[in-house]
């Protein structure tokens, strides 16, 4: 099945640092989402982006799907960005199921 | 719009007990998926619905779940009988379509479940 790698396992920046989450992924997808799990357990969508750029807030997110990456970009963080970040991803083809990384677990410190 | 609404939120039980926990979705989203969450394991599958018809079990992971759909707008998952090793968060989520340009999940608060 496809492979899932995120990076870095894990980050901590002080506030108001930028950072870059980057997710690869092995064969060619038609859905790509980034998830945050706050510290309750809650999963919130961020992005649904199989290709291109989008940005909401300080969070942008760029997908190449050629070249199977995807970026998250977090800018001016902050203390409530704390949690793990997944990527997850569906290679399409009759699939339809979300295959998802295993985060990156980020700490903003004040 | 009201995200998916998961019940509980909490369950503690002891081994050998029946768990039921319940899913509504989006209005208007037309697939259901039921995921389980471990430390040891991350996210994985267990099964999902397209208009209510189950579609791929193959992640239940033994005779003991079982899962529903009676209407668009109710989903359960069942446990019976409970091992300590289900303890695990229980996300239900939904999407309207599935595919490129479509099919973004939107995930419940999940239910934790602690088998004694």
């Amino acid at each position: 099945g496809i492979q899932v790698e995120q990076s870095p396992p894990d980050l901590i920046l002080q506030e108001g640092a930028n950072s870059t989450l980057r997710c690869n992924f092995s064969d060619s997808v038609n859905n790509l989402q980034w998830f945050h799990q706050n510290p309750w357990g809650q999963l919130i969508n961020l992005f649904y982006i199989p290709s291109g750029t989008k940005q909401n807030g300080r969070l942008s997110a760029t997908t190449v799907a050629t070249e199977r990456y995807s970026l998250l970009y977090i800018s001016s963080s902050q203390t409530t960005d704390s949690g793990v970040y997944f990527c997850a991803v569906n290679p399409g083809a009759g699939s339809y199921q979300l295959t998802f990384g295993k985060g990156t677990k980020l700490s903003v410190i004040p | 719009d009201a995200g998916v609404i998961q019940s509980p939120r909490h369950e503690v039980t002891e081994m050998g007990q029946e768990v039921t926990l319940r899913c509504k979705p989006i209005s208007g989203h037309d697939y259901l998926f039921w995921y389980r969450q471990t430390m040891m394991r991350g996210l994985e599958l267990l099964i999902y619905f397209n208009n209510n018809v189950p579609i791929d079990d193959s992640g239940m992971p033994e005779d003991r779940f079982s899962a529903k759909m009676p209407n668009a707008s109710f989903s359960t998952l069942k446990i019976q009988p409970s091992e300590p090793r289900d303890s695990a968060v229980y996300f239900c989520a939904s999407s309207f379509g599935w595919g490129f340009s479509t099919g973004e999940l939107f995930f419940g608060e999940g239910s934790r479940l602690t088998v004694l």
